[in-house]
């Protein structure tokens, strides 16, 4: 089976540093990507890693650990507008798995 | 450049009735997905589709519910017979291929079934 394990919420306040782990099992692993959902609306692509390491972009960061299974997204600087659903995925053979979600909260 | 379109954004069935959803990918992306939401949970896919073929449709159930992607024209999700449980948020997402484990998503279809 396959399934993908994430906090399901996560609070912080603005300028802060948040990290949301993701552990995952799964079959035919190609990748790990990230989204942002906003309540109400679609989902959007953050970061993707394929290889093990860092993938830093602007005040998002993402780790993957393909030993360990686990990867995590690093927000930085935190702002208002981030305050939103975050969901792991992972690219399996021909499409995407999504996590449960994490809901951060990010008061002033 | 538009981006994923669907169409209508909110749908009102009464249980029994057909729900008919529908996705423009991307111009350009002959790739597109159908992912099921409900509240406070996350994306389940359902079905991926190429031009004129069914690539995957493992998150289909196995009945009332049916996808195509024709030749010309838009992807369809259709869901016959609907029931309260059908109530959820359809999002249809596309790509030129899986680069990068990205893809585009539209702003979905909310369906309510009375």
């Amino acid at each position: 089976g396959q399934s993908l394990e994430q906090p399901s919420e996560v609070t912080a306040v603005e300028g802060a540093i948040v990290q949301i782990n993701c552990t995952y099992q799964t079959s035919g692993f190609y990748g790990l990507s990230w989204y942002q959902q906003h309540d109400g609306g679609a989902p959007t692509f953050l970061s993707y890693n394929g290889l093990d390491g860092l993938e830093e972009t602007g005040r998002f960061s993402s780790f993957l650990s393909r030993s360990d299974s686990y990867g995590y997204l690093l927000l930085q600087e935190l702002q208002m507008k981030d305050s939103a659903s975050y969901f792991c995925a992972v690219y399996n053979t021909d499409k995407l798995i999504f996590g449960t979600g994490t809901r951060l909260q990010v008061f002033p | 450049n538009a981006g994923v379109m669907q169409n209508p954004r909110h749908l009102v069935r009464r249980r029994g009735q057909e729900a008919r959803l529908r996705c423009s990918p991307m111009k350009g992306h002959s790739h597109v997905y159908w992912y099921r939401q409900l509240p406070e949970e996350g994306l389940k896919f359902m079905v991926y589709l190429q031009k004129e073929n069914i690539i995957d449709e493992s998150g289909m159930p196995k009945e009332r519910f049916s996808a195509e992607f024709p030749k010309e024209g838009p992807s369809i999700l259709r869901i016959q017979q609907v029931v309260r449980g059908d109530s959820a948020a359809y999002f249809c997402a596309s790509s030129s291929e899986l680069v990068q484990g990205k893809l585009f998503f539209g702003s979905g279809t909310q369906l309510s079934v009375l």
